[in-house]
């Protein structure tokens, strides 16, 4: 079974910095999905990237960018530019590529709470 | 954009009764999932819908869960005779089609309070 860590409970960076949020796992699958989601206080999950594993190149969006390293089983996400608004949870997510049903699940890791300080 | 919806956002009940809370998918969406995030912990997969059918469902959907798509836009999640224990936020979440990779859309969720 796949499994997603995130090893941080949580994270603090200044406003205007660069932090990087870590996430690790373990498949034994060699093509699969995985993603950021960001989950505010009003803990609604809202998509922040997705990266698929047959992909060399790093997604990028705007200010969040990943750092995939597939022989590592790792999937970075790192804030540039950090703002207010960016505190939130933040959680790594993992799912098949063999189609719907359970194969189509989201798998998802514990979580990293980011703190913005002004 | 079109978003998903779901009623109500907070659900306060007595142990043992029966609740049912409601998703609006996107429209032309095709695959529904209802997740549950018991505070502070991770959220963790309850059950898939295909076709009016359960495509899946984990260890934690059992005989007291069930679910439906009684009208062609609303998706249920119906709990029979809730426990404490089932006190959690409840994310509904939808995927236009059969790609895996697809990705999935959550509603604002649904939080439930057994007391």
């Amino acid at each position: 079974a796949q499994t997603v860590t995130q090893s941080q409970p949580e994270m603090s960076v200044q406003e205007a910095e660069t932090v990087t949020l870590s996430c690790t796992y373990d498949t034994s699958e060699s093509d699969y999905y995985l993603f950021w989601y960001k989950q505010p206080p009003s803990r609604q999950m809202i998509l922040v990237i997705r990266q698929e594993a047959y992909k060399q190149q790093n997604a990028t969006e705007n200010r969040f960018s990943v750092n995939f390293q597939k022989a590592a089983k790792s999937f970075s996400l790192k804030i540039s530019d950090s703002q207010l608004g960016d505190a939130a949870m933040y959680f790594c997510a993992y799912r098949s590529a063999w189609g719907g049903g359970s194969q189509g699940n989201l798998i998802f890791g514990k979580g990293t709470k980011l703190s913005v300080k002004p | 954009e079109p978003e998903v919806t779901q009623t109500p956002s907070h659900q306060v009940t007595q142990m043992g009764q029966e609740v049912i809370l409601r998703c609006v998918p996107i429209s032309n969406h095709l695959y529904f999932y209802w997740y549950r995030q018991i505070l502070g912990q991770k959220v963790e997969f309850l059950v898939s819908f295909y076709n009016n059918e359960i495509s899946e469902k984990s260890e934690i959907f059992d005989d007291q869960f069930s679910v439906e798509r009684p009208d062609g836009s609303n998706f249920t999640l119906k709990i029979r005779s809730t426990k404490l224990e089932d006190s959690a936020m409840y994310f509904c979440a939808s995927t236009p089609g059969s790609l895996s990779g697809d990705t999935q859309y959550f509603g604002p969720g649904t939080r439930l309070t057994v007391l």
